[in-house]
């Protein structure tokens, strides 16, 4: 089954507003990843968070992690229009460190 | 150089056709690794290549053959596809094969199969 999901499924906001996407998975983990990726192309590496970490910020990301709650939210502050992707959060399993399975993403549209 | 490159951008082929994939980094990374994604789907794994040797292979149909001729290169390797194989394939590499590593993406190979 799925390691992570992701809430909203889409999510549509005006430029300058903050976005916040959702990440819940299964079973325990060692790192999560977010990654966005733009229509019908590559994905890029946003944020990697270790499972003994809590938060952690990047520019305009601020990812949480919650291991007792098996969660994690990305927030993206002052969104631009540059900002409408689909994001994705990648768990591993901490019994299998390769392995990383994405979530069903979240995709954000940032109207001008 | 922090770009995996990823040829053909296109791909339309037959079910009786052969054709290959082919996936380059030189970012020295020893882990490379082969996605499929259907259209609104998330990324799924299909094979691991770690220091040049196949460490994964996620019970994908023999019709998909890798192929890791150096720590460079992934090839990948399509003979006798079904139009349900018919995604966006991409290539990815990370300093090795941990998930404690980012992973960079190619822009993918868009393949239809009639």
């Amino acid at each position: 089954s799925q390691q992570g999901e992701e809430d909203p499924q889409a999510l549509s906001i005006q430029e300058g507003e903050n976005a916040t996407m959702n990440c819940s998975y299964k079973t325990s983990i060692n790192n999560l990843q977010w990654y966005r990726q733009n229509s019908g192309r590559g994905l890029v590496h946003l944020i990697l968070i270790r499972s003994n970490e809590r938060e952690k910020h990047s520019g305009r990301l601020r990812v949480t992690l919650d291991t007792s709650k098996k969660s994690s939210s990305l927030l993206i502050t002052a969104s631009r229009a540059a900002d409408t992707a689909s994001y994705f959060c990648a768990t591993d399993k901490e019994t299998s460190g390769s392995r990383l399975t994405f979530g069903e993403g979240t995709q954000l549209t940032v109207n001008p | 150089d922090t770009e995996v490159t990823q040829t053909p951008k296109h791909l339309v082929m037959g079910m009786t056709n052969k054709k290959s994939l082919k996936c380059e980094q030189h970012m020295g990374h020893r882990a490379m690794y082969w996605y499929k994604q259907k259209a609104k789907k998330p990324p799924e794994l299909m094979f691991v290549y770690s220091y040049e040797k196949l460490s994964i292979n996620e019970s994908v149909p023999s019709r998909f053959s890798p192929e890791c001729p150096n720590s460079s290169l992934l090839n990948l390797h399509l003979h006798a596809l079904q139009p349900e194989d018919s995604a966006l394939y991409l290539c990815a590499s990370s300093q090795s094969g941990t998930s404690y590593y980012e992973q960079f993406f190619g822009p993918g190979t868009r393949l239809t199969v009639l």
